[in-house]
């Protein structure tokens, strides 16, 4: 149990398009959600802190009118990256933690975005 | 701020060597430290974890004591497997702060025969 999927594994697009990536647990139910980015050779870094049905948090220097987080069910988040720019080029990841039990994040394999 | 500082890969060993990746972090408050494994194409796994001073992880035969005095999490394997060629990436979460993991960049093991 405790898998965690992403949607699409890859995706390039168009400078100045918006692109949708879906995270969703697939055999559990998580009350939290967390986004991360991760640039090569570097550290994933916590963008958001997705939480059912209430606004996302975001970490310091991360915009949130760029990066829109919708955690609207107990199995699904989605991150939207709006008006996307090369810089925004990066491989996404996402994990999920369990609405009850173990407090142990699961993580999903991550989406490459790749913007033209 | 919170930080962790692992050796730069890639790491190449030959099937049954002895394997240690070095995990040094700095953390304000009193950390939690884990190993999380990334096979290719897949998401993270937790390996193996420890919450305090002088406890030992330990999963699939591979160890890791939290030293609190060097401020280390050192990742060990007696025998590496060619199954063990992966990414493996060292983090840490300080108690109170909304769960959030801090992570190393990672290092990337390939074990060949």
């Amino acid at each position: 149990g405790a898998v965690v999927s992403q949607h699409p594994s890859w995706v390039i697009c168009k400078s100045g398009t918006s692109v949708k990536i879906e995270c969703r647990s697939l055999d559990f139910q998580a009350t939290t959600m967390f986004w991360y980015r991760q640039f090569p050779k570097q550290s994933l870094m916590l963008m958001a802190t997705s939480n059912e049905g209430s606004k996302a948090t975001y970490e310091q220097g991360v915009e949130k009118d760029k990066f829109l987080i919708n955690h609207a069910s107990l199995t699904l988040s989605t991150l939207t990256v709006t008006s996307a720019h090369p810089e925004d080029s990066s491989f996404y990841i996402c994990s999920a933690r369990k609405t009850s039990g173990i407090n142990e994040q699961f993580f999903g394999p991550g989406t490459r975005l790749t913007v033209l | 701020g919170d930080s962790v500082t692992q050796m730069e890969g890639p790491v190449t060993l030959s099937e049954e060597a002895f394997l240690t990746i070095n995990c040094t972090y700095t953390a304000t408050g009193y950390p939690s430290l884990f190993w999380y494994v990334q096979y290719p194409g897949e998401g993270l796994q937790l390996l193996l974890k420890a919450t305090k001073a002088d406890d030992k992880g330990s999963n699939k035969g591979f160890e890791a004591t939290y030293r609190k005095e060097t401020t280390s999490f050192h990742l060990e394997k007696g025998s590496v497997q060619v199954s063990d060629s992966a990414v493996y990436f060292c983090a840490l979460r300080v108690t109170g702060g909304g769960n959030k993991l801090t992570f190393g960049t990672g290092t990337q093991l390939k074990v060949e025969l």
